[in-house]
């Protein structure tokens, strides 16, 4: 069985610039949600797909935005990056919709 | 608004001795408390899932506690490798089922 799956490992970008990050989710799992980790804190919660629909979304700006292919994969976009969107971006895949998320090994992204 | 506060933010213990980190929380509504280890600069793995007050779940030198106000996470006669962060998380009923996170206990076990 294969794991949840994310790349980049790591990224660099300069503010103002925008980025696209890719997720696998684990094998049988259509849910994806996506979190946004700053050092010394706590995962937060960005938003949520459900067989390629929006199920929820976290107080993130419209500039954060996200896609659900067919295959339950999933694309994080952030547009206009600023400085503080430089964080450790974690995917988590479960089984419809909620109970366990199991967690890729993320992205870290520096936004300078 | 969903909250949850862990306890202490940072734990040094020798091997051998044994403690409990604690999550407080509020939530409309529990539909699971869930615990997660972190090693740094990796995504959380996962420990235990906690649906109702009085649940009890054990794995190797965890064993997992949950009340209707807070979780403990026990460890017992811990060994070095036991060294993370321990993050816990609350999902509350309804069909948002986001996940809300402390900002963990980084626990270090010496040798």
């Amino acid at each position: 069985e294969t794991g949840v799956t994310q790349s980049p490992t790591h990224l660099i970008k300069t503010r103002g610039q925008q980025v696209t990050l890719r997720c696998s989710s684990q094998s049988g799992h259509n849910t994806v949600s996506w979190y946004q980790q700053a050092l010394g804190q706590g995962p937060q919660f960005i938003f949520q797909y459900y067989r390629e629909e929006e199920n929820g979304r976290g107080n993130f700006p419209p500039r954060f935005s996200g896609l659900q292919f067919p295959n339950y994969s999933s694309e994080l976009n952030v547009n206009a990056l600023e400085l503080d969107d430089s964080a450790l971006y974690l995917c988590a895949s479960s089984s419809d919709h909620g109970e366990t998320q199991y967690f890729g090994p993320g992205t870290r992204l520096l936004v300078l | 608004e969903d909250q949850v506060t862990q306890s202490p933010e940072a734990l040094r213990l020798q091997e051998g001795e044994s403690s409990s980190l604690n999550c407080s929380y509020t939530v409309s509504g529990l539909r699971g408390l869930f615990w997660y280890r972190q090693d740094p600069g990796k995504g959380p793995e996962f420990l235990f899932t906690l649906y109702s007050a009085g649940e009890e779940k054990e794995k190797e030198r965890l064993k997992a506690t949950l009340t209707k106000k807070e979780s403990f996470l026990h460890i017992t006669a811990p060994k070095p490798e036991d060294s993370a962060t321990y993050l816990c998380a609350v999902q509350a009923g309804g069909s948002n089922y986001k996940l809300t996170f402390g900002k963990g206990t980084l626990l270090t076990v010496n040798p």
